[in-house]
């Protein structure tokens, strides 16, 4: 079974802080993504990375920004929290390297962020 | 742009009806289209993946359909249990995997 697990289930920062989330997959995938989920507006784009190294924004990469040093680990960086950054980070992984993310994604169980 | 709209928002009902969830995307320029499953607080499962030339995909007692040319795809659930209570989410993929907002299940015995 895949398992994608992330650091923290549950984490509570102050404004101005930097904040690190970390993601790791342990089944050799090479697409791996960060997205935020927040009430009725669902799910929404991050950053995702399809190689190590590599980044592409997604829908909302304002305030945020990424690392992918290692294959099976991505972070998420907040450089500067902010309250309205308070939400659920979740993480995910697909095999197939592709940039268009058609594979089955496999999905962490969520960090639920507040910013105070 | 597209959009993914599901209905209903929230569904209850008893256990043992079939029931049907809907999900309508903007544009039927996509590769795929995925179900998953979300229970409160907790990650997406993934149940089903249908590619843009298939017409439907079955997993026990789920099954998915996908009409592109409608936008329109179904997540067709037989003989309901109260353990299938959760968040069923479907999404697009054309550049990127777009989300619906979901619709929230809840199957009391």
């Amino acid at each position: 079974d895949v398992k994608v697990t992330q650091s923290s289930r549950y984490l509570v920062k102050r404004t101005g802080e930097k904040v690190f989330l970390e993601c790791v997959q342990d089944m050799d995938h090479e697409n791996m993504f960060w997205y935020r989920q927040d009430p009725g507006l669902g799910l929404r784009l991050i950053y995702f990375s399809y190689d190590v190294k590599m980044k592409e924004k997604g829908d909302i990469p304002e305030g945020y920004s990424v690392s992918r040093e290692k294959k099976e680990r991505f972070s998420l960086i907040l450089e500067s929290a902010s309250t309205n950054q308070t939400s659920m980070y979740l993480c995910a992984s697909s095999l197939i390297r592709d940039s268009r993310a058609t594979d089955t994604q496999y999905f962490g169980p969520g960090t639920r962020l507040t910013v105070l | 742009k597209q959009e993914v709209t599901q209905i209903p928002a929230a569904l209850s009902v008893p256990e043992g009806e079939n029931l049907v969830l809907n999900c309508s995307f903007t544009d039927s320029a996509i590769y795929n289209l995925q179900w998953f499953r979300q229970d409160p607080g907790k990650g997406l499962t993934s149940l089903l993946l249908i590619q843009s030339s298939q017409r439907e995909q079955t997993s026990g007692r789920l099954n998915a359909s996908l009409d592109k040319s409608s936008g329109r795809s179904t997540l067709y659930i037989a003989a309901s249990q109260p353990g299938d209570s959760a968040t069923y989410l479907c999404a697009v993929v054309a550049d990127k995997l777009i989300f619906g907002t979901g619709t929230r299940l809840q199957v009391f015995p």
